[in-house]
């Protein structure tokens, strides 16, 4: 079984650039989110995608924007990047919509630094 | 709104000692889960253990355990035997509204060898 991956790994940009990152989900998943994780803070929420439809968001201005794909891979797009966007970001993966037992599964993140 | 509360930023243990990591929860839900997570120094955030709140006994993952003391609204992360690749970040988690995660702040453990 595949776990989730993310590319890339790591991402300089300079201040605003376009960024995509992206993700594949754990095999037997159809649910994707991404965080975002900045340097010693928990993650923050920025959006969640089932079966190709953006299906939550957390407060996140609208240059942040993704997709999700047939195969349930996903993309996470920031726009017009500000210094503020340097973070860890971390997709995860889960079988459904979030129900209390259900596990989300993360990939090993993209370090983006923007300068 | 669900709140998650982490009390101890950072901790040190002896190797092979026992830490209990705190959480504390908010919600109003009648029906939650609670997770742990493992964040190395990698950045990957890995799974340890879920308890949900109808679970009648306490969770357990090979050396992990879940104190769940409902009443008081605990969730704290027992390790048993540490070990120095148990040093990382833990995170204690619930699901909010809107499809997303809600984390505490984060425990950062150092095993001592």
């Amino acid at each position: 079984e595949t776990g989730v991956t993310q590319s890339p790994t790591h991402l300089i940009k300079t201040r605003g650039q376009q960024v995509t990152l992206r993700c594949s989900s754990q095999s037997g998943h159809n649910t994707v989110s991404w965080y975002q994780q900045a340097l010693g803070q928990g993650p923050q929420f920025i959006f969640q995608y089932y079966r190709e439809e953006e299906n939550g968001r957390g407060n996140f201005p609208p240059r942040f924007s993704g997709l999700q794909f047939p195969n349930y891979s996903s993309e996470l797009n920031v726009n017009a990047l500000e210094l503020d966007d340097s973070a860890l970001y971390l997709c995860a993966s889960s079988q459904g919509l979030a129900g209390i037992e259900e596990t989300q599964y993360f990939g090993p993140g993209t370090r983006l630094l923007v300068l | 709104a669900q709140k998650i509360t982490q009390t101890q930023p950072g901790m040190f243990v002896q190797e092979k000692e026992a830490v209990t990591l705190d959480c504390t929860y908010d919600t109003s839900d009648p029906s939650y889960g609670l997770f742990w997570y493992k964040q190395p120094s990698s950045g990957e955030m890995i799974f340890l253990i879920y308890q949900g709140s109808y679970d009648q006994q306490n969770a357990t993952e090979g050396r992990y355990s879940l104190n769940f003391q409902k009443a008081r609204k605990s969730a704290n992360l027992v390790i048993s035997a540490s070990q120095l690749g148990d040093s990382a970040m833990y995170f204690c988690a619930m699901w909010g509204s809107n499809y997303q995660l809600i984390w505490g702040a984060g425990t950062k453990l150092i095993i001592k060898p």
